[in-house]
């Protein structure tokens, strides 16, 4: 079976500042996907940034980016600039594509707060 | 606009009933899921469809059921037998094909709060 650990259970930050959110799994699969999910106060689920395992380079999408190290079954999330609007839950999330039997397992999250 | 409705947005059941909660989307999405969310324990899989007429149970699947008539609907009735059905649903759904397309994107709906008086 398939974990992700997601070991701080909060963090803070000032604004404008960088964050590194941790992530480990555990997986024997060589093929997999794997994402951050944010969930504001809301509660609405919004997809932050993706990495295929095959592909070497990390991810980023504007002011986030991961840091991929398959040896280490590692894939951390790091915002740079931190805005207020960061607050929120973030989860890691795992999924090996089968295709016909395609899951996502989550993190526990970690709740971000950044402070003004 | 395309996306997925959750409803009712908050429910309450009393003891002993089954209720329903429902998720449409028109995303003319493939696949769809029903997490269930408590404090402290992430999302945890409930049951996942990949196409109508078809489904699978997911990591806590027991109390719960579903059914997949229709592309866009995918149901979930939480019955009597689920002992602690206190909690937040959301309900996604996800393209098939390969990720940098998109696909296996899960896209959430707003979420569906059910409280057990």
């Amino acid at each position: 079976a398939q974990t992700v650990t997601q070991s701080q259970p909060e963090m803070s930050v000032q604004e404008a500042e960088t964050v590194t959110l941790s992530c480990t799994y555990d997986t024997s699969e060589s093929n997999y996907y794997l994402f951050w999910y944010k969930q504001p106060p809301s509660r609405q689920m919004i997809l932050v940034i993706r990495q295929e395992a095959y592909k070497q380079q990390n991810a980023t999408e504007n002011r986030f980016s991961v840091n991929f190290q398959k040896a280490a079954k590692s894939f951390s999330l790091k915002i740079s600039d931190s805005q207020l609007g960061d607050t929120a839950m973030y989860f890691c999330a795992f999924m090996i594509y089968t295709g016909a039997n395609s899951k996502l397992t989550f993190g526990k999250g970690i709740t971000l707060s950044v402070r003004p | 606009d395309g996306g997925i409705t959750q409803s009712p947005k908050y429910l309450f059941r009393k003891e002993g009933q089954n209720v329903t909660l429902s998720c449409e989307q028109n995303l003319n999405h493939d696949a769809m899921y029903w997490y269930r969310q408590d404090p402290g324990q992430g999302l945890r899989l409930i049951y996942y469809s990949q196409i109508v007429n078809d489904f699978q149970k997911g990591d806590i699947a027991e109390g719960y059921s579903v059914s997949r008539e229709k592309k866009e609907s995918f149901p979930l009735t939480v019955t009597s037998a689920q002992k602690n059905p206190t909690a937040f649903y959301l309900c996604a759904s996800s393209p098939p094909g390969h990720l940098s397309s998109g696909a296996n994107v899960l896209t959430f709906g707003a979420g569906s709060r059910l409280t057990v008086l």
